[in-house]
């Protein structure tokens, strides 16, 4: 398979543990984009990497979100004492740059 | 910041039938895309159509197709041909730069 691929599909995590997401984009594709979808809400855009250089993160929902693509590959997504409003589906995407993006199938975060 | 409206929580189409999903949204800029995406129950985000503003003519894909009104910010998508496989959550979605943003969704019921 060759798309974009997420890990864990699910999380299960209890309030105030740290957790991490980790995408994998289409190889060729330089461009990553992390969303958030909580229910019956459409995907909220988080931040985006072109190659390795993070290029927008105002929009990650606060300083416990952080995100890193070391390399220009895969990405993670860190998530620092978490609460129970976190709970959510956290969506990658990856793109080559002005072309159309291509959506993992999401990691679905429940803090309990 | 740009805002995109779907009007209609919930559609209901029989199978071979014609529906059509609403989308409007609001913009300043004149240079920008229009997209919906197709998102089936714990499946990912596909794309189904995207329009370019500056082109007036609408896009077509296969029995999908878009009527865009530049004017009125109004970009609905009529699905013809019904198949129950067309059954999902569709997001209207707006870019202008690096980011989409998404509406709240149309959930689409197809009915034999």
């Amino acid at each position: 398979d060759t798309g974009v691929s997420q890990d864990p599909r699910h999380k299960i995590t209890k309030r105030g543990q740290n957790v991490t997401f980790r995408c994998d984009p289409i190889s060729e594709h330089n461009r990553l984009y992390w969303y958030r979808q909580t229910l019956g809400q459409g995907p909220e855009f988080l931040t985006y990497f072109q190659n390795e250089a993070q290029l927008e993160k105002s929009r990650l929902l606060s300083d416990r979100f952080s995100a890193e693509r070391p390399k220009g590959s895969f990405s993670t997504l860190e998530i620092q004492r978490t609460e129970q409003g976190d709970s959510a589906m956290y969506l990658c995407a990856s793109s080559l740059v002005s072309r159309q993006a291509f959506f993992g199938q999401g990691t679905r975060l429940t803090v309990v | 910041a740009q805002t995109v409206t779907q009007s209609q929580p919930e559609m209901s189409v029989q199978e071979a039938e014609t529906v059509t999903l609403s989308c409007t949204y609001d913009t300043s800029e004149s240079d920008y895309y229009l997209f919906w995406y197709k998102q089936p129950p714990s499946r990912q985000m596909i794309l189904v159509i995207r329009q370019e503003a500056y082109k007036q003519q609408n896009a077509t894909e296969n029995r999908f197709s878009v009527n865009f009104q530049k004017a009125a910010k109004s970009f609905s998508l009529k699905i013809s041909d019904s198949q129950l496989g067309d059954a999902a959550m569709y997001f209207c979605a707006y870019r202008e730069g690096y980011a989409l943003n998404f509406g709240k969704g149309t959930s689409l019921l197809v009915t034999p």
